[in-house]
């Protein structure tokens, strides 16, 4: 069935490391893909998004491109800040509709100083 | 400033009893979204409703049940609750395709309801 895995956490790095955190998805069709990011004590919010293959999404620093060939969308980050600390998910739109996503696991990202 | 609250931050029941958590949203939105967030799951869809008084159950939806009245208000109820009912949850909203393809994409989230089943 539909679904996505990324990579595991916790990722501990230090500031101004780079970051990438791994997603894959499986799915029917060509989905949109999504990050989200939930930072301590709140809710999630909409990192970064991409709606076809090849398309690159990119916010505050961060970036992932849509692979179809490897169906991955991984996020990455040149230089990391403290303020990055936080639970990034990786996302599909479902294909049956009513704008349904799919969510990874999550994986929890640690930045020190 | 687009906003979906949810009713508490935190709440502690008891084994049995039913639970209410509410989410308003004011922007209007057809969409919306319940989901539980547990570590290494993360999020599963309970239920979700694209109009008032629609609903469609999600991927867990045993245990639970919704209720859409009015637009903006979207409530889950927890008929009888148990312990592995513990969890966060979480209430998310979205426009409808009708709005357009890029806005139909993103769902706006609230901060969470962080329930503990004693």
């Amino acid at each position: 069935g539909d679904s996505v895995t990324q990579m595991e956490g916790p990722v501990t790095l230090s500031e101004e490391a780079f970051l990438t955190i791994n997603c894959t998805y499986t799915a029917t069709g060509y989905p949109s893909l999504f990050w989200y990011v939930q930072y301590p004590g709140e809710g999630l919010q909409l990192l970064l998004k991409a709606t076809k293959a090849d398309d690159k999404g990119s916010n505050k620093g961060f970036e992932a491109t849509y692979r179809k060939e490897t169906t991955s969308f991984h996020l990455e980050k040149g230089s990391v800040q403290v303020s990055d600390s936080a639970v990034y998910f990786c996302a599909f739109r479902f294909s049956g509709g009513y704008n349904k996503l799919i969510f990874g696991a999550g994986t929890r990202l640690a930045v020190h100083p | 400033d687009v906003k979906v609250t949810q009713s508490s931050r935190y709440l502690v029941k008891r084994t049995g009893e039913k639970v209410f958590l509410e989410c308003v949203q004011d922007m209007d939105h057809e969409n919306m979204f319940w989901y539980r967030q547990d570590p290494g799951l993360g999020l599963r869809l309970i239920y979700f409703s694209y109009d008032v008084k629609m609903k469609e159950k999600g991927d867990i939806p045993e245990g639970y049940s919704v209720s859409r009245e009015k637009k903006e208000r979207f409530s889950l109820i927890l008929e009888s609750a148990s312990t592995n009912q513990t969890s966060m949850y979480l209430c998310a909203s979205s426009p409808s395709f009708t709005s357009g393809p890029d806005s139909y994409n993103e769902q706006f989230f609230g901060p969470g309801t962080r329930l503990t089943v004693l």
